[in-house]
């Protein structure tokens, strides 16, 4: 299965700022799917990123409030912007692997003060 | 789009016994069913998976099985131990134009007592 390196794995933001979190993965990969898990929550999609175009959004998530770059078929970014603390979660990132199953990074808590 | 409800939220089981967690889903386009893990501040681990075209499949002490018609799957803890404690999720994989997508069920809070 594919091996995904997720950084940071926490941070501790001020409000109204931005938060980068980024995912290399060790295999090609056609999509990245980008989660969110609220504390003692089940996983949310945010969004799919698809290298060569826009991201595809989930109800309720919006590019302006969560812009995904998806430079290479290896790698992804999925920013926070403007941050409130009702975005501290934990974000991760999940991968298709060969055999069909789905791996996720390690995820970054995120808090905001 | 996909819906996937999980039951119970919380089992509590002694050491040893079984446990079953239960996941319904709406859309019968869905084609592969994983169940995962969660162990607290950590990634869910993919621990058994099923496809459609499967009725059941089995990985030492757990099991999963699979009713298309009714579209529902069942997770089978067996010889529970303590360190199967954890928060295990259902998804389901949507097929169609939502292709590639797993939805969640709500988490099964497990704590397998000594």
């Amino acid at each position: 299965s594919a091996v995904i390196s997720q950084k940071p794995s926490r941070d501790i933001c001020q409000r109204g700022t931005s938060l980068t979190i980024q995912c290399q993965v060790d295999s090609q990969v056609t999509m990245m799917f980008w989660y969110r898990q609220q504390p003692g929550q089940s996983l949310t999609l945010i969004a799919t990123a698809n290298q060569g175009s826009e991201a595809t959004y989930e109800s309720g998530f919006v590019i302006d409030k969560f812009p995904i770059s998806r430079p290479n078929l290896t790698f992804s970014t999925l920013t926070v912007s403007n941050m409130s603390p009702e975005d501290s979660s934990i974000y991760l990132c999940s991968v298709e692997g060969q055999g069909g199953g789905y791996t996720f990074g390690s995820g970054t808590r995120l808090t905001v003060v | 789009g996909e819906n996937v409800e999980q039951h119970p939220s919380t089992l509590s089981v002694q050491e040893g016994d079984s446990a079953v967690i239960k996941c319904t889903y709406s859309d019968s386009a869905s084609n592969y069913f994983p169940w995962y893990k969660q162990e607290l501040g950590k990634r869910p681990q993919l621990i058994i998976d099923i496809r459609s075209n499967v009725g059941e499949k089995k990985d030492q002490r757990i099991a999963v099985t699979l009713n298309k018609t009714a579209k529902h799957f069942s997770l089978h803890i067996t010889e529970t131990q303590p360190e199967d404690s954890a928060v295990y999720f259902c998804a389901a994989k949507a097929g169609g134009t939502s292709y590639g997508k797993l939805t969640f069920g709500q988490g099964t809070i497990l704590t397998v007592h000594p």
